[in-house]
């Protein structure tokens, strides 16, 4: 059974600071990840998905970072900002159109 | 604009009573999913269609129902065989594309029993 594990559940930063978010997975076995922005109370905005082939997707300040033979992603914010200040989550699928198993994500403030 | 609309966003439920979450997309996609979310939780799958007419159970189905007759609309219903059902509920949609079925979620609504 894929489990997904975040770490840190929490993080706070100062404004500027690069930082990376860890996410973590069970079986190797995916066919894409994908990280999530969720603010309070809000639903989920998709920032990146990798498909298995990929090894990285960048989008702006982002970068996201796949190895599936470790079992592991990472999500990299460059020059952190306050508006940055949300919950990250990571999501993986098992195969095309299966299921979404999601880390219980990891609650982000950058402080100005 | 093209989205995922829920409501209401917030509901009150009394105990013994179903109530019914709306999803409405108008990106035609043919995929919905529910799910819940629970305070400092990552998100649990609770049914999921991929096509009108069909649908599949999640992690935690019991106590849910959901009907798919329409496209564009997939509704949630909470029975009163849900014991604790306090919870946000997300509903979202994809499409099979080459690129990966990219998901898309509403802005969620918030269920409270009193």
């Amino acid at each position: 059974k894929q489990e997904v594990t975040q770490i840190p559940a929490a993080l706070s930063v100062p404004e500027g600071e690069n930082l990376v978010l860890n996410c973590s997975f069970t079986d190797s076995a995916i066919y894409n990840l994908q990280w999530f922005r969720q603010d309070p109370g809000k639903g989920l905005t998709s920032l990146l998905l990798i498909q298995s082939s990929q090894r990285e997707q960048t989008s702006g300040r982002l970068n996201a970072s796949l190895d599936k033979s470790s079992g592991r992603s990472t999500l990299y914010i460059a020059a952190s900002q306050p508006g940055d200040s949300a919950t990250y989550l990571c999501a993986v699928r098992g195969n095309q159109g299966g299921k979404l198993i999601f880390g219980q994500g990891t609650e982000l403030s950058v402080k100005p | 604009d093209g989205g995922i609309t829920q409501s209401p966003k917030y509901l009150f439920r009394k105990e013994g009573q179903n109530v019914t979450l709306s999803c409405e997309q108008n990106l035609n996609h043919d995929a919905m999913y529910w799910y819940r979310q629970d305070p400092g939780q990552g998100l649990r799958l609770i049914y999921y269609s991929q096509i009108v007419n069909d649908f599949q159970k999640g992690d935690i189905a019991e106590g849910y129902s959901v009907s798919r007759e329409k496209k564009e609309s997939f509704p949630l219903t909470v029975t009163s065989a849900q014991k604790n059902p306090t919870a946000f509920y997300l509903c979202a949609s994809s499409a099979r594309t080459e690129t990966g079925n990219t998901i898309y979620f509403g802005e969620g609504s918030w269920l409270t029993v009193v």
